[in-house]
């Protein structure tokens, strides 16, 4: 089945910088691949998404890149504000279905002021 | 937006005993909702599939018995965790996709703490 691997585990970073997660994915048939933000006892929210027939997106200050060769995506914050501290999630669609979701492990971003 | 609600909140039980959770979409139908399960600092895990109308889809070491899932109409669903134990203790979420926007998104319910003791 899909395997989904994300790194790093923890991020700190000061206000302003740029922060970069990375994932990587096992099943070349996956298509759809979300990242996901969720902030202590909090549910997960939609931050931004791509699918394989597309490169890279971008969304002010949030854009993901994925490279279907390598198996693998990122996903890039730029200018990082202290409320983006939270943990963030990025999954993998299973082929047959956009809907049904494996999850990497998460990484804990800290934005210093 | 689409919005997906759960209920309870939190719950705290006795060992033993069964607990129901709801997932519900509030402004859009769905005929496939999800489970997971979130242990602290860790990631989600699907649990299962729940699928209107039919039984639901249980991934692999997740035992169905012991987590019943009912989706009982386009806009319910219900985990049941039965006889429940303190290592059954975590935070249970539900996710339904939607369409709305023109793409197929999945939307998360807030979550419920389970605690069992």
């Amino acid at each position: 089945g899909e395997n989904v691997e994300q790194h790093p585990s923890t991020l700190s970073v000061q206000e302003g910088d740029s922060a970069v997660i990375k994932c990587t994915y096992s099943d070349s048939a996956s298509n759809y691949f979300p990242w996901y933000k969720q902030e202590l006892g909090k549910r997960p929210q939609l931050i931004i998404d791509i699918r394989s027939n597309v490169g890279e997106k971008k969304d002010q200050r949030i854009a993901v890149t994925l490279n279907k060769t390598a198996k693998h995506f990122s996903l890039h914050i730029t200018e990082t504000q202290p409320e983006d501290s939270a943990v963030y999630f990025c999954a993998a669609s299973l082929p047959g279905s956009s809907y049904k979701l494996i999850f990497g492990s998460g990484t804990r971003l800290l934005v210093r002021p | 937006g689409a919005v997906v609600s759960q209920h309870p909140s939190r719950v705290i039980c006795k060992s033993g005993t069964s607990v129901k959770i709801e997932c519900r979409s509030l402004d859009f139908q769905a005929t496939t909702m999800f489970w997971y399960r979130q242990f602290p600092k860790k990631s989600l895990m699907l649990m299962a599939t729940s699928n209107e109308g039919s039984k639901a889809t249980y991934e692999q070491g997740v035992e169905k018995d012991k987590f019943l899932i009912n989706h009982a109409s386009l806009t319910l669903s219900t985990l049941t965790v039965t006889s429940a134990h303190p290592e059954d203790s975590s935070f249970y979420i539900c996710s339904a996709p939607s369409t709305t926007g023109g793409w197929e998104t999945q939307y998360f319910g807030p979550g419920t703490r389970l605690l069992v003791l």
